[in-house]
């Protein structure tokens, strides 16, 4: 499976937009991208996933560009609740092999 | 509609013992995957059960084991344990195994080793 580069941590005021950037430049055409999230001491939590083209539920937003090697996910806005390590993750046969993701602080 | 469930919670062992950890996945789904996570790291993904049969497996030991049941249940069985495998051992499941169906995780089964 292909891996996926995140930044360590990103800070965000709460209210405000929070947009994760996720590179998987290695990623083949029959691989989706997940995102989950894991708030401390609980299990990760589903939160979007797609193929090519954009996606949107009551959670976030995805947005993966044209070539298919890079991610953004959208937090349209972030609350203090959204505080979590999120987790990219590119699959094409639902085993997820996490990265060590990106640490979202949101601040009051 | 309960979510994916493990039991225990938490537990305590020593080194050399055997342990088994147990999952219920969530109503519906008929995969389960299991996971390792030491502290400060992302899950590691040790391997998934479909159909009662061990369908992928990460780069983990012999000593980690298990078994689905006819009721997709699964039990994650790990022997001749080492302080190594002290971690949070989360069980996540799905619907149809190598799908693109996302999975949902429980809270975990903490386990130290003394």
């Amino acid at each position: 499976d292909a891996k996926t580069t995140q930044p360590p941590s990103m800070d965000c005021a709460e209210g405000r937009a929070a947009n994760l950037p996720c590179n998987h430049s290695t990623i083949s055409g029959n691989e989706y991208v997940y995102w989950y999230r894991q708030i401390h001491s609980q299990g990760p939590q589903y939160i979007i996933h797609g193929l090519k083209n954009n996606e949107t539920n009551e959670m976030a937003s995805l947005i993966i560009t044209e070539d298919r090697k890079s991610s953004t996910l959208i937090l349209p806005h972030a609350t203090l609740r959204d505080t979590a390590v999120y987790y990219c993750i590119v699959s094409r046969n639902n085993d997820m092999r996490f990265g060590a993701g990106t640490r979202l602080t949101v601040k009051p | 509609d309960a979510g994916v469930t493990q039991s225990p919670t938490h537990l305590i062992k020593t080194r050399g013992q055997q342990v088994t950890l147990r999952c219920s996945p969530k109503s519906g789904h008929d995969t389960v995957s299991w996971y390792q996570q030491a502290l400060g790291q992302g899950p590691q993904f040790i391997f998934q059960y479909y159909e009662e049969e061990e369908r992928q497996r990460g780069n983990f030991p012999d000593r980690f084991s298990g078994h689905q049941f006819p009721n997709y249940s699964s039990e994650l069985n790990v022997n001749a344990l080492l302080l190594g495998d002290s971690a949070l051992y989360l069980c996540a499941s799905s619907l149809g195994s190598g799908s693109n169906q996302p999975q949902h995780f429980g809270d975990g089964t903490r386990l130290s080793i003394l």
